[in-house]
């Protein structure tokens, strides 16, 4: 069964440094997402992307972040100067469809990079 | 207005219990509503959802009920195994406005052998 695969597992790195968090999204999927979930908390939507640009956004997701889909296949979450409440496991998932009224918004999840900033 | 409230926040069962979650919503452009069940160390996996033109949808052991009217949807999980241990969210969409999930803050749920 085809699946959303995220590198790495786990990502340690220092206040103020920046990081890229990789996803390999399901192949035909058009539709890619980043969520976060700090230990013990609910999963906070941060971003969708569809067709090279940033569809929507949430008031998490500001000028430290940034994504990228850098060639067919990578999604990537660049947190330019790390803070200690950027540690979290972050979620990259991805739909085929945007869902509307007729179609199912199924969106696939990746088992997550867990962020821990020092 | 964007919130889903969920509960119990943790729930331990016997095996072959029927554990029942709770989620509740304000915002009516809500008209997607998926659970999904997370593993330790995993990323949440959908389990199943609804649409509110329907009040119940089935498959296999795990059941929603939805109350359009109340603004409200459980999952029902009928004859719990060991294996259902997991946490659990509810979540909401629209597809008047994205595609991103709004979830609740999960249910830790425990089945017993």
């Amino acid at each position: 069964e085809p699946e959303v695969t995220q590198t790495p597992s786990h990502q340690v790195t220092q206040m103020g440094q920046e990081v890229i968090l990789r996803c390999v999204p399901i192949s035909n999927h058009l539709y890619f997402y980043w969520y976060r979930q700090i230990l013990g908390q609910k999963v906070e939507f941060l971003v969708s992307f569809y067709n090279n640009e940033i569809s929507e956004k949430s008031e998490i997701f500001d000028d430290q972040f940034s994504v990228e889909r850098p060639d067919g296949s990578n999604f990537t979450l660049k947190i330019r100067s790390t803070k200690l409440e950027d540690s979290a496991m972050y979620f990259c998932a991805s739909s085929e469809d945007r869902g509307s009224k007729l179609a199912k918004n199924i969106q696939y999840f990746g088992a997550g990079t867990r962020l821990s900033v020092l | 207005q964007q919130q889903v409230k969920q509960s119990p926040q943790s729930l331990i069962v016997q095996k072959g219990g029927i554990p029942i979650i709770n989620c509740a919503y304000e915002n009516t452009a809500f008209d997607y509503f998926p659970w999904y069940q997370q593993f330790p160390g995993k990323g949440p996996a959908l389990l199943i959802a609804i649409r509110p033109d329907v009040s119940e949808k089935k498959e296999g052991r795990f059941t929603i009920s939805f109350n359009k009217s109340a603004k409200q949807f459980s999952l029902h999980i009928m004859d719990s195994q060991p294996g259902d241990s997991a946490t659990y969210f509810c979540a909401a969409s629209s597809h008047n406005y994205g595609q991103n999930f709004v979830f609740g803050p999960g249910t830790r749920l425990s089945v017993l052998p």
